[in-house]
């Protein structure tokens, strides 16, 4: 069945860096795009970018730019975000999800990864 | 960027109820507006795509409807398992922004 399989938890001090994996299984990976989602503890839902899985670009949302790297990797048909010099503000937990159509862009999401707690603390 | 503003934030209903959350967009955004279930400790569930087409295997008592700004998410006969906080979606263009959430309680 379709299913998006994420990294696990993860710990890091402030300055660090995280990078977060989303193996993606049971359907054709480059035709449909992957989306990420964060939730910062106890609040809703913010839709951070797309990626391209076809070509590899990304298309972010303010604020989600500069430390944020979002790459796909199509051998393994996973999908990563990275993100560079963490702030404590970065804990969150952090979804992968893919479209129900399919399309590389805009779409709504029926298939959404199990979520990976990203927590920043010195 | 498009702004979606879902009302109210919090609700209280009783078993039985019928109860409606509404969400507006900041412009038209034609039919492409999903719907999101997010239970306590969960990943949210999809509900609702194209504004009003509910999603296989979700009970019927939901119902969504809606076009250009204007939107709104129907629980007929609310069940205790349909406590959960709700969001709103607009995928008309990036960014696909979330509106602020619905906690249905009872």
């Amino acid at each position: 069945q379709v299913q998006l399989e994420q990294s696990g938890s993860e710990l890091k001090k402030p300055g660090a860096s995280v990078k977060v994996s989303c193996k993606a299984s049971g359907y054709t990976f480059t035709n449909y795009g992957m989306h990420w989602v964060r939730q910062a503890p106890g609040q809703g839902l913010e839709w951070m970018a797309w990626i391209n899985t076809n070509t590899g670009n990304p298309t972010s949302a303010q604020g989600f730019t500069g430390r944020f790297v979002f790459s796909v990797d199509t051998s393994t048909t996973t999908a990563h975000l990275q993100i560079n010099s963490l702030k404590p503000e970065d804990s969150a937990l952090y979804y992968c999800v893919r479209g129900i159509s399919m399309t590389q862009g805009r779409n709504a999401f029926n298939i959404w990864g199990q979520g990976t707690m990203v927590t920043v603390s010195s | 960027d498009i702004q979606m503003t879902q009302s109210p934030s919090s609700l209280s209903a009783s078993v039985g109820d019928r109860v409606t959350i509404t969400c507006r967009a900041s412009q038209d955004i034609s039919n492409y507006l999903a719907w999101y279930q997010q239970k306590p400790g969960r990943v949210p569930k999809f509900l609702i795509y194209g504004a009003s087409s509910l999603q296989s295997g979700v009970p019927t008592r939901f119902s969504a409807s809606g076009s250009g700004t204007d939107f709104t998410l129907t629980i007929s006969g609310l069940q205790p398992e349909d406590v959960a906080t709700y969001y709103c979606q607009h995928y008309k263009s990036a960014p696909l922004t979330f509106g602020g959430g619905t906690k249905v309680e009872i």
